[in-house]
């Protein structure tokens, strides 16, 4: 059984970066993509980019080209997500999502992590 | 991009009776299209994939029908712990470009 698992809740100051973590266990697919999808408070679920670690190659929303990167190592089976400067408009929760097949739907999500942006 | 549009935002229905939920996509996703539900403080759960297949562990009481661009989900019969937010998440695009719905929220009338 697949489990993500992700790192901890983060306060940032604007114009700061944020990095999270989410670490996979339990037999991941070789083919597997992971996601990065955020929800702010009282919103629904905005997909922002992600990876396909067995190719090493990205996809990011059109909105977030240009402040978010993702990458994944895969000794650490861990991918993170760093998104750059910081507004409050991105304080969310951020989930990471992983799909059994690359491009196929999230079966597994880890459990979010909170990022508040404030001065 | 693919942009989807769930219908209706809010649905007030009894326990007992069924719920129909909708979602539209831009383009055709052929059946590439999920459906998740959402409670407060919990991540998204997997029910439909592939239009109309139950993940592993979901009730027969859902069910998923659609293909192209128009998609329905129904719950035959709600029961009180089906009472929560749904998405629609389209996966059709390669290189992988997903897109969700905004959510329509089942509420008890």
């Amino acid at each position: 059984q697949v489990q993500l698992v992700q790192s901890g809740a983060e306060v940032k100051k604007p114009g700061s970066s944020v990095n999270v973590s989410c670490k996979a266990s339990g037999g991941i697919p070789k083919s597997s993509g992971i996601s990065w999808v955020r929800q702010a408070p009282g919103q629904g679920l905005e997909w922002m980019g992600g990876i396909i670690p067995l190719f090493g190659t990205t996809n990011y929303a059109q909105k977030f080209q240009g402040r978010v990167t993702i990458v994944a190592d895969d000794s650490r089976n861990t991918a993170y997500m760093e998104l750059r400067s910081l507004r409050s408009e991105d304080t969310a929760v951020y989930y990471c999502a992983l799909a059994d097949h690359a491009g196929y739907d999230f079966k597994y999500w880890g459990q979010g992590t909170v990022v508040t942006v404030s001065s | 991009e693919i942009v989807m549009t769930q219908s209706p935002g809010t649905q007030s229905v009894s326990p007992g009776e069924r719920a129909t939920l909708s979602c539209r996509a831009s383009q055709s996703v052929k059946s590439d299209l999920a459906w998740y539900q959402q409670k407060p403080g919990q991540a998204p759960r997997l029910l439909i994939y592939g239009a109309s297949t139950r993940a592993t562990g979901i009730p027969a009481r859902f069910s998923g029908s659609g293909s192209g661009t128009e998609f329905t989900l129904t719950i035959s019969s709600l029961q009180s712990e089906d009472f929560a937010v749904y998405y629609c998440l389209q996966y059709n695009d390669w290189p992988p470009i997903y897109s969700f719905g905004q959510g329509t929220r089942l509420e008890i009338k």
